[in-house]
């Protein structure tokens, strides 16, 4: 299956910043996904991201908030801006899709802000 | 849309012991089925998945479970648990093909007691 490098692993962040989060496949991948999981929460999709255009929002999520790049078919980053406590959570990167794994999933950013 | 139920948020179960997770799901197209599991602090691993075929898929480590078309269900089941089973467990779906996103449960946190 795909590996999946996500970073930074974790991160304490104040209130108002934001923090960009990286997402490295070692295979070339037409679709990257974006997901949420709130502490104690199950996770939510925020977006779908395709090399070459805008990312796909779900309802709920904005650009503004969560802009997305996909410069090319390995790599991609999601930003997390103006952040407040509320968006401490867990965020994955997530490819797919492979007949043999089905959707393969980074092992995360966990994300505090204070 | 799909969504997907998962009636337990948590089972205790003896060591030993078998143990039945259940996953209901809402579709209108044909679904592809997956059941995740999350140790502490670690990413998302598949367990197993239903794409197409035999009804009843297996993990390598003796979880099972069954497609059920007519009840919209596939329910998680070992034979035995062992406390390294003990993890949060997340049944998901998908509209079959591929390359879709995948909505999840709300998670079942399996605590196996010794």
């Amino acid at each position: 299956s795909a590996v999946i490098s996500q970073k930074p692993s974790r991160d304490i962040c104040q209130r108002g910043t934001s923090l960009t989060i990286q997402c490295q496949v070692d295979s070339q991948v037409t679709m990257m996904f974006w997901y949420r999981q709130q502490p104690g929460q199950s996770l939510t999709l925020i977006a779908t991201a395709n090399q070459g255009s805008e990312a796909t929002y779900e309802s709920g999520f904005v650009i503004d908030k969560f802009p997305i790049s996909r410069p090319n078919l390995t790599f991609s980053t999601l930003t997390v801006s103006n952040m407040s406590p509320e968006d401490s959570s867990i965020y994955l990167c997530s490819v797919g899709f492979d007949r043999a794994y089905g959707y393969t999933f980074g092992s995360g950013t966990r994300l505090t802000v204070v | 849309a799909q969504s997907v139920t998962q009636l337990d948020s948590q089972v205790p179960v003896f060591e030993e012991a078998p143990v039945e997770l259940r996953c209901n799901y809402s579709s209108s197209v044909s679904v592809y089925l997956f059941w995740y599991v999350q140790y502490p602090n670690q990413g998302l691993q598949l367990l197993l998945k239903y794409l197409s075929g035999s009804t009843l898929v297996e993990s390598i480590n003796g979880f099972e479970a069954e497609f059920n078309k007519s009840q919209t269900s596939f329910h998680l089941r070992k034979p035995s648990v062992h406390i390294s089973d003990t993890a949060e467990y997340f049944c998901a779906v998908s509209e079959a093909g591929g390359y879709q996103k995948v909505t999840f449960g709300t998670g079942t946190k399996l605590q196996v007691i010794p």
